[in-house]
């Protein structure tokens, strides 16, 4: 099993869609959950770190889940510039834990 | 203005022959990484620097080096590149490893 798994997508909406991602992650010690959107050929971006009590800024709420050991990210009203890559990092947790895992990316097209 | 650097943007090299790229940032960052980006692979870690003096191995630290022998410069050394090293590189950064992480534009590493 993957360290971090996401679904690649790619996810295709119209505009004002709700969209959701989930990712799932296998080290039961991770402490450290993180989404990051990449636009193509660009750099990472933190988009938003994931509080245990789940968060939200703005249109996006992003989950953890702990017993179940995924995280998720949901984007209200998608605007055509969501359109990227969305990246959930976890880090390793334990005595590695300055070890970041980065899933493969979910890949979001908002079309108008 | 605050960012991460890196030296080269793009570089085409051969086998063998020892090349390093640097990473500096002008924040103060106690945290800094470098990272590999392949198609279908996403984003792995490659090494990670806690602070001055103090690295770790990621998840594909083969075939690399890196020190960090400043807060603001960690350089990653290749000193026999091999084409399976052709890839885009990330350096990043952040203040703690719980924090934003800042990520450099990228080099893009053609080894023939």
């Amino acid at each position: 099993r993957k360290e971090v798994e996401q679904d690649p997508g790619p996810f295709n909406v119209p505009e004002g869609a709700t969209v959701a991602f989930n990712c799932t992650y296998s080290n039961s010690a991770s402490q450290s959950f993180f989404w990051y959107r990449q636009d193509c050929r660009k750099e990472p971006k933190l988009l938003m770190s994931v509080y245990s009590s789940g968060n939200e800024d703005g249109r996006f709420t992003a989950q953890l889940n702990r017993a179940s050991q995924y995280i998720s990210l949901l984007i209200r009203d998608s605007k055509l510039s969501d359109s990227a890559t969305y990246l959930c990092v976890v880090n390793a947790g334990g005595t590695s834990y300055g070890k970041l895992t980065f899933g493969q990316g979910t890949i979001l097209t908002v079309h108008p | 203005e605050a960012q991460v650097t890196q030296n080269p943007r793009y570089l085409i090299t051969v086998t063998g022959k020892k090349l390093t790229v640097t990473c500096s940032q002008n924040m103060n960052h106690e945290y800094m990484s470098w990272y590999r980006q392949d198609p279908g692979l996403g984003l792995r870690q490659i090494y990670y620097s806690m602070n001055v003096e103090v690295t770790d191995k990621g998840d594909v630290p083969e075939g690399y080096k890196v020190s960090r022998k400043e807060k603001r410069n960690f350089p990653l050394i290749l000193e026999s590149p091999s084409p399976n090293q052709t890839s885009l590189y990330f350096c990043a950064s952040s203040l703690t490893l719980l924090g934003t992480q800042y990520f450099g534009p990228g080099t893009r590493l053609l080894v023939l």
